[in-house]
This record gives structure tokens, C-alpha cells and sequence, in this order.
């Protein structure tokens, strides 16, 4: 149990479906980011939030929208997908930003399968 | 581009013995590294970090060791046990409030 749960687990969704991922942490932290993580390649940073202020947006398709309401929750809400955007998304959070800061806690992630 | 983690992708270890696994970055200029483990169907989880101005860092069955001269990094876990079976991944920091993951070395635990 790392404090940062996700859901769903698993979501699978046509090319035209609207769904969202959601993201809760429960270690008082100021930041949140979310990762793209896909076969055979690195981590891919997409964006960060500090204090619910998006500060990175690292190139993501606007098909891909994130949501901050507050620093305990982070959504990423998904529309008109495309298949080789299947993969795992993952949350993370940290106390703040910056060097020295570097241990993100993740959440276990979620599944997407885009069809 | 720079680039870092630059990892062999398996490593297979009998149980019991040490692992060393390694990882290599291109930019000179980063100043702190970390390992992340990565279990099957979780998500990463923090091992250990270190600074560009130290080059060896402990921690419990772990140990890191940094050479900035020919820009490498290694974990070592002493005594491999099957929980240890996982994706291992290097990010570094340079300067910059992003983290840059490798690709990961899967390590394998063999009874």
C-alpha cells in the first residue's frame, strides 16, 4: 500500500468512448503527476501538478485532459483514443517538486486497452 | 538527446547470491539518481537514491554505487531472495523538476 490508489484497474474502451482515470493520494502531498508506461520503453512523464497547478504539460495529444480539483485527487480524462494509446497509466505524487525530492510514490496503475 | 537508463533488459540470478545491475546516462550534468523496483502488476516503488557528489550509498541489502566518469550506475542487492524478481529502473534528475526513467532490467530470481 503506497497512499496512492487509482481506478479503475482495468478499463477498456472504443476509439469514440469518454472515460475517465482517477487518482486519490492519501500522503498530504503538494504534487501529482501522471506517467505513460508502455511496452519495452521508458517511463514517459505527461504531466505535473504542484499545489493543483498543472507546471508540465510534456507534449500529450489533447485527446488526453487532465482534471487537479485539489491536491488529493488527479483525473485524466480520456476521449476519441487511439489503439497504440494502450497501455499502463500511472499516478504518482510527491511531497514537492524539484530536486531532491525525487521519491515518487505510484499508485498500482491502470490497465487501458483502446480497441 | 540525452538519455538515461540505459539498462541490459533481463539478468537471471540464482537465489542467494548477489545481483548487480547496471544502468548508464549520457548527460554529465545530472546530479541525483534513483532506483525504482517495479513488481508485476504493481507500480514502481522506491529503493535508494544518491547525489553526484557521493559515489556509494547503502541500504538494506542494497547498495549504489555511482561513477560519473564513465557515467554509470549500479544497484547491487546482496543475498537475491524471490521477492527481489522485478523490474529495475534507474531515473536521474538534471536540474530540470522531471524525472527521465530507463528502460528497466527484469530480474529474474532463480530457485
Amino acid at each position: 500500500e503506497t497512499g496512492v490508489t487509482q481506478t479503475p484497474r482495468h478499463l477498456v474502451m472504443g476509439m469514440t468512448n469518454k472515460k475517465s482515470l482517477k487518482c486519490e493520494q492519501h500522503l498530504g502531498h503538494n504534487a501529482m503527476y501522471w506517467y505513460k508506461q508502455s511496452a519495452k520503453k521508458p517511463l514517459e512523464l505527461m504531466f505535473v501538478y504542484n499545489f493543483k497547478e498543472q507546471t508540465e504539460n510534456n507534449s500529450v495529444p489533447s485527446r488526453f485532459s487532465p482534471e487537479c480539483p485539489n491536491s488529493s485527487h488527479l483525473f485524466l480524462h480520456l476521449h476519441t483514443l487511439q489503439p497504440e494509446d494502450s497501455a499502463l497509466y500511472l499516478c504518482a505524487s510527491s511531497q514537492y517538486i524539484g530536486l531532491g525530492t525525487g521519491e515518487l510514490f505510484f499508485g498500482e496503475g491502470s490497465r487501458l486497452t483502446v480497441l | 538527446g540525452e538519455s538515461v537508463g540505459l539498462h541490459l533488459p533481463t539478468l537471471s540470478v540464482q537465489e542467494g547470491d548477489n545481483s548487480i545491475i547496471n544502468c548508464a546516462y549520457s548527460n554529465s550534468a545530472s546530479d541525483y539518481f534513483i532506483w525504482y523496483k517495479q513488481e508485476s502488476g504493481k507500480g514502481p516503488q522506491f529503493i535508494i537514491d544518491i547525489r553526484s557528489n557521493m559515489d556509494k550509498r547503502q541500504g538494506q541489502r542494497v547498495t549504489v554505487l555511482l561513477n560519473k566518469t564513465v557515467k554509470h550506475l549500479s544497484l547491487q542487492i546482496a543475498a537475491t531472495q524471490p521477492g527481489d524478481s522485478a523490474v529495475y529502473f534507474c531515473a536521474d534528475y538534471f536540474g530540470n523538476e522531471k524525472l527521465t526513467f530507463g528502460t528497466g532490467t527484469r530480474l529474474t530470481i532463480i530457485p
